[in-house]
């Protein structure tokens, strides 16, 4: 059971919207940045999105990022069958002074 | 060209433990930077292990503390990882990452291929 809580699923079709929550608390998401990664099958996991909201050079400005509270989403604009992966959101939490992973969610591109 | 590639031995008994290396290339890790090992169990998500700075401090997830231990050895600009007395729950593909930004002990930007470790007898 992950500390930071996503959807194990979402779902859209290609061209449309999709967006991933990840929920956490004051001491983590609530006073820390947020990351976003992609994992496709069977690679390391890519970095999309770091501080919240910033994009690595190379990620299209189809991903983006926004926090508010405890809570941080990420959206995907203009789907793509290749978005189909899994995406995990990633904070550093003050109290357990550890780096949390989200429980990952699974975006299927209909 | 920052890059990263795990080694080790891909079958570990129960009890026994879990040695990996991170060989480092297109960086010294000695000049800066935090570079952490995180553990995938088959069809499962991300679990941080631990973190070791160029200087040598280290940080562990605190429900793995008691049984790991990263060291760095900049002679060989290569990092490494021991876990003790493994379980079939230590099952895992195991990456070595390097964040985005030398301040920060997140945000992985640069990370290994992973290697897959199989606890069993």
């Amino acid at each position: 059971q992950s500390v930071l809580t996503q959807p194990p699923s979402v779902s859209a079709a290609p061209g449309q919207k999709v967006t991933i929550s990840c929920s956490g608390s004051s001491s983590n998401i609530g006073n820390n940045y947020v990351s976003w990664y992609r994992q496709l099958p069977g690679t390391a996991p890519k970095l999309l999105i770091y501080d919240n909201n910033q994009r690595p050079s190379g990620i299209p400005d189809r991903f983006s990022g926004s926090k508010s509270g405890t809570s941080a989403t990420l959206g995907i604009t203009g789907l793509q069958t290749g978005d189909e992966a899994d995406y995990y959101c990633e904070t550093w939490d003050s109290s357990l002074r550890a780096v949390l992973f989200g429980g990952g969610t699974k975006l299927t591109v209909l | 060209q920052v890059q990263l590639q795990e080694s080790g031995p891909g079958l570990v008994k129960p009890s026994d433990t879990l040695s990996l290396t991170c060989a480092v290339s297109g960086y010294s890790i000695g000049s800066d930077y935090k570079w952490g090992w995180i553990r995938q169990p088959p069809g499962k998500g991300l679990e941080w292990i631990g973190t070791i700075y160029h200087s040598g401090t280290t940080y562990y997830n605190p429900s793995l503390k008691s049984r790991v231990t990263i060291s760095l050895d900049t002679s060989k600009n290569q990092f490494s990882l021991k876990l003790s007395s493994v379980t079939a729950a230590d099952t895992a593909v195991y990456y070595c990452a390097r964040p985005r930004s030398s301040t920060v002990v997140n945000r992985f930007d640069y990370w290994g291929q992973g290697t897959l470790v199989t606890v069993s007898s």
